[in-house]
C-alpha cells in the first residue's frame, strides 16, 4: 500500500499569513496527488487535482507543487474562511486510493 | 450539474449489515473512465477510502475491510450501494459517496451512521 504522510498534523497561523503543508507519498506516485478542504460538519471539497492544478472556482491564493513523492500545498495569503483541515489523496495507485491523515489549520 | 446523495439507516447494532445506498444525478455510470467511490470518517478522526466502482463494473476495495465490503451498482437508477458486515461501534462514521475520475471532485453530504446496541 502507497501511505500518505502530512506534517504537520496541525498548524496555528495568522489572516494573511503563507502557510505550507506537506504531504510524502511512501512511493513515487508521479503527480497523483489530489488536495482537499474541509470545514466542520461538511463534505471535502476539491482544491488541487494532478499535484499543482486549480479546481474551477477554487481561489488562486491556493497553489500546489511537488512531484514522485513530496509535495506542497500553499495558501499565499490566510483568509478567515480557508481555516479548516486539510487532506492529500493519491490516485496513482490502480488498485486502491489512499488519504493523507490531514492538517487542521487553527486561527492564532 | 453533479449532485450525489448517502441514504441508509442512521443506527445498526453490532454485527448486523449495513447497507448505504448512493443516488446521483449529472453523470452516467456508463461513461468510460467514470467510477463512485465511498469514502468514511469517523467522528474527529481523517478520511478513509472504503471502495470504488467504476463504468465497467470493475471494482476496488479497501484491502483492511475487503472481506466486509461489497459494492454495486444500478446503472438505470443512477445508484450505487455499499454493503458492510459485520458492523461494529468502530465503524461508526459519516459515509460519504463521490464521484471519481482521478480525483473525488463532487461529493455527497455524508451520513452519520452509528453503531451501537
Amino acid at each position: 500500500d502507497i501511505q500518505m504522510t502530512q506534517s504537520p498534523s496541525s498548524l496555528s497561523a495568522s489572516v494573511g499569513d503563507r502557510v505550507t503543508i506537506t504531504c510524502r507519498a511512501s512511493q513515487s506516485i508521479s503527480s497523483y496527488l489530489n488536495w482537499y478542504q474541509q470545514k466542520p460538519g461538511k463534505a471535502p471539497k476539491l482544491l488541487i487535482y494532478a499535484a499543482s492544478s486549480l479546481q474551477s472556482g477554487v481561489p488562486s491564493r491556493f497553489s500546489g507543487s511537488g512531484s514522485g513523492t513530496d509535495f506542497t500545498l500553499t495558501i499565499s495569503s490566510l483568509q478567515p474562511e480557508d481555516f479548516a483541515t486539510y487532506y492529500c489523496q493519491q490516485s496513482y495507485s490502480t488498485l486502491r486510493t489512499t488519504f493523507g491523515q490531514g492538517t487542521k489549520l487553527e486561527i492564532k | 450539474q453533479i449532485t450525489l446523495k448517502e441514504s441508509g439507516p442512521t443506527l445498526v447494532k453490532p454485527t448486523q449489515t449495513l447497507t448505504l445506498t448512493c443516488t446521483f444525478s449529472g453523470f452516467s455510470l456508463s461513461t468510460s473512465g467514470v467510477g463512485v467511490g465511498w469514502i468514511r470518517q469517523p467522528p474527529g478522526k481523517a478520511l478513509e477510502w472504503l471502495a470504488l466502482i467504476y463504468w465497467d463494473d470493475d471494482k476496488r476495495y479497501s484491502p483492511s475491510l475487503k472481506s466486509r465490503l461489497t459494492i454495486t451498482k444500478d446503472t438505470s437508477k443512477n445508484q450505487v450501494v455499499l454493503t458492510m458486515t459485520n458492523m461494529d461501534p468502530v465503524d461508526t462514521a459519516t459515509y460519504y459517496c463521490a464521484h471519481f475520475v482521478t480525483d473525488f471532485d463532487y461529493w455527497g453530504q455524508g451520513t452519520l451512521v452509528t453503531v451501537s446496541s
